[in-house]
């Protein structure tokens, strides 16, 4: 039983493109994530959703929204892909008083080009 | 601003020799401070954690780390290094509101 599934794992499109990146948690926490891994590894918060409020949101172009439809799904749609988005993007989830300690998924690696 | 600096790129060690991953954060209050692990191709998986009290924590896989306020370091230790530890390392700092700033990682790997 995967705790933070994301799909797809793998995503190759052309500039331009709009796509979207799904995110399921089944460990009952109330607090979502979407980070970014560049290809130089670092690690950014993008977004966090607690019980479907927009909590966090780092300065990410506009062309990236995340939808909450629940707390237990958090998703990710992008607009007019460029090659710079092109990265590794974590979802994650964790309790709202957790002080950081956060369930990862496995990542959705996504290509632009 | 918060930072989280890890100094060493990569790190190769003998299997059964010690290891220690430096990391010293940058962060105005009283830290929430976190080692987390990267296998390749998989999701982040917390190592262990120091939010307050003893400053040297235990985690799982027997890794340890021991939090220096003076020093404003975290660094991870274990000591004796097993093929399968060969991974990604990333430290963090919690900033508040469960948000996390990673360092850039130290890649480790383990010669047999």
């Amino acid at each position: 039983d995967t705790a933070v599934s994301q799909t797809p794992k793998y995503l190759v499109t052309q500039m331009g493109n709009d796509k979207s990146i799904k995110c399921e948690q089944n460990l009952g926490h109330d607090t979502m994530y979407w980070y970014k891994q560049d290809s130089k590894k670092f690690l950014k918060i993008m977004f966090s959703y607690n019980n479907k409020e927009l909590i966090i949101n780092e300065t990410v172009p506009n062309r990236f929204s995340p939808k909450s439809p629940d707390k237990a799904h958090l998703n990710l749609h992008i607009n007019s892909l460029e090659l710079g988005d092109s990265a590794v993007y974590f979802c994650a989830s964790s309790l709202r008083d957790s002080g950081g300690i956060c369930t990862f998924g496995s990542g959705t690696r996504l290509t632009v080009v | 601003a918060q930072s989280v600096t890890q100094p060493d790129i990569h790190i190769t060690v003998s299997e059964g020799a010690s290891l220690e991953l430096r990391c010293n954060y940058s962060y105005g209050a009283t830290p929430y401070l976190f080692w987390y692990v990267q296998s390749p191709g998989q999701g982040l998986q917390l190592l262990l954690k120091y939010f307050s009290g003893d400053t040297l924590v235990q985690g799982i896989k027997g890794f340890e780390a021991e939090f220096k306020r003076s020093q404003s370091s975290f660094n991870l230790r274990k000591p004796s290094v097993h093929w399968s530890d060969a991974a990604e390392y990333f430290c963090a700092v919690g900033v508040g509101g469960n948000k996390l700033v990673f360092g850039a990682g130290t890649i480790l790997r383990v010669k047999s």
